[in-house]
């Protein structure tokens, strides 16, 4: 069946540089993609989101990258920061679910001071 | 402020129980959602409901039980018949078609 996976389960990064988190994904008919923080005991937080008729969007130090012909997904942290310490995770819904979103299995990001 | 509470944070199930999770939102939200987290791993959905008085399994709905009597309000019963309860469960809601889902904090259960 289709499904959202990620490459590294977990992700080590020094203080202050960029971070990229991966995430591939099955349905070619997907049509919005989302990325999520969730930091140990809370629920996930938004961070920003893309649908498939666009290839790059940018937050604030975050930008989210999709490539639709390898069906690949990232997310770029820019001067990453403890605070950036967590679990991330791709989401996707596919044209026809509308309201069910697909989880990755996430990516533990760990910050070095 | 406007958010989605969880209640407990934490249950303990004795077997042969039945347990049930809070979910309230004031966030006028037209759907709500029931997800589980195993250690590592990611979501998986339980059940939603798009509308009051109307829901639908999600992929993991066997031993779980929902009810959707109010628009705030959206309980997950966990029954004696889910025979591995234990697990993070996180409720969501947003805007019907629309997205992204805004999630609670979480009740975390265990068996006794």
């Amino acid at each position: 069946g289709e499904s959202v996976g990620l490459h590294l389960p977990t992700l080590s990064v020094q203080e202050g540089d960029n971070s990229i988190i991966n995430c591939a994904y099955s349905n070619s008919a997907s049509d919005y993609f989302i990325w999520y923080k969730q930091e140990s005991g809370k629920g996930p937080q938004f961070i920003i989101d893309i649908r498939s008729n666009m290839d790059k969007r940018q937050g604030q130090r975050v930008t989210v990258l999709l490539n639709k012909t390898v069906k690949h997904l990232s997310l770029q942290i820019a001067a990453t920061q403890p605070g950036d310490s967590a679990v991330y995770f791709c989401a996707e819904i596919p044209l026809d679910s509308s309201y069910k979103l697909i989880f990755g299995s996430g990516t533990r990001l760990l910050v070095r001071p | 402020d406007g958010g989605i509470t969880q209640s407990p944070k934490y249950l303990f199930r004795k077997e042969g129980q039945n347990v049930t999770l809070s979910c309230e939102q004031n966030l006028n939200h037209d759907a709500m959602y029931w997800y589980r987290q195993d250690p590592g791993q990611g979501l998986r959905l339980i059940y939603y409901s798009q509308i009051v008085n109307d829901f639908q399994k999600g992929d993991i709905a066997e031993g779980y039980s929902v009810s959707r009597e109010k628009k705030e309000s959206f309980p997950l019963t966990v029954t004696s018949a889910q025979k591995n309860p234990t697990a993070f469960y996180l409720c969501a809601s947003n805007h019907r078609g629309g997205q992204p889902q805004h999630f609670g904090d979480g009740t975390r259960l265990s068996i006794l």
